[in-house]
């Protein structure tokens, strides 16, 4: 079966310094793995996401993840937080294509000026 | 990406009444729909997966006499929550799952439909 453990249920950083949420995953196949993140009262939207391409993913907003089969791991980071950086991010897998996307519990990003 | 709207976006019911969340797939043929339930300060939980055509695969604990799912088209998906109960409000996100142009799969979520019960 397929889960995701995203480490830290919150993580504060300053505005300017880096940010790292970590995530790992467990799967019994070639998973397909994403960052999500929700602002407060808001749907979803896509950061990024791997599907066993480079391992090294780029997304939005100066985000990237780094796919490490060997840790099991998928942690998001980002060189400099900024204010509006503050929300909910969320760690998914997917183990195949046309099944559901798992969720993990999320980690609650706080930017301070 | 492709769009997916929800309608309606909130909608306040009173205990007992029934209410009929619309999922829609503009531009994308969804040959698989995923509807989820939020909770505050919680994260996703899939409620069930719907194939077009076919009836839904609930997941363990949702009760598919209560949330009922129908998948009739490649665009359109509803989900009715019959004998809404305050325990019921939350946050439902549908996602639209299918063929990509480029020969893969692609998953697609919807804004979300906030739903209070009183």
């Amino acid at each position: 079966a397929q889960s995701v453990t995203q480490l830290d249920s919150h993580v504060s950083v300053s505005e300017g310094t880096p940010v790292l949420l970590r995530c790992n995953y467990s799967s019994s196949y070639s998973p397909s793995l994403f960052w999500y993140v929700q602002h407060p009262n808001k749907g979803l939207q896509l950061l990024l996401k791997y599907t066993s391409a480079a391992t090294l993913v780029k997304g939005i907003n100066g985000f990237e993840a780094e796919f490490k089969k060997s840790e099991t791991s998928f942690h998001l980071t980002k060189p400099s937080a900024h204010m509006s950086d503050a929300a909910e991010y969320f760690c998914v897998v997917s183990d195949r294509a046309g099944t559901a996307l798992i969720f993990g519990k999320g980690t609650t990003l706080s930017v301070s000026s | 990406g492709a769009v997916v709207s929800q309608h309606p976006s909130w909608v306040i019911c009173k205990s007992g009444t029934s209410v009929k969340i619309e999922c829609r797939s503009l531009d994308f043929q969804a040959t698989t729909m995923f509807w989820y339930r939020q909770f505050p300060k919680q994260s996703l939980m899939l409620m069930a997966t719907s194939n077009e055509g076919s009836k839904a695969t609930y997941e363990q604990g949702v009760e598919k006499d209560k949330f009922l799912i129908n998948h009739a088209s490649l665009t359109l998906s509803t989900l009715t929550v019959t004998s809404a109960h305050p325990e019921d409000s939350s946050f439902y996100i549908c996602s639209a799952g299918g063929a990509s142009g480029r020969g893969g799969y692609e998953q697609y979520f919807g804004p979300g439909t906030r739903l209070t019960v009183t």
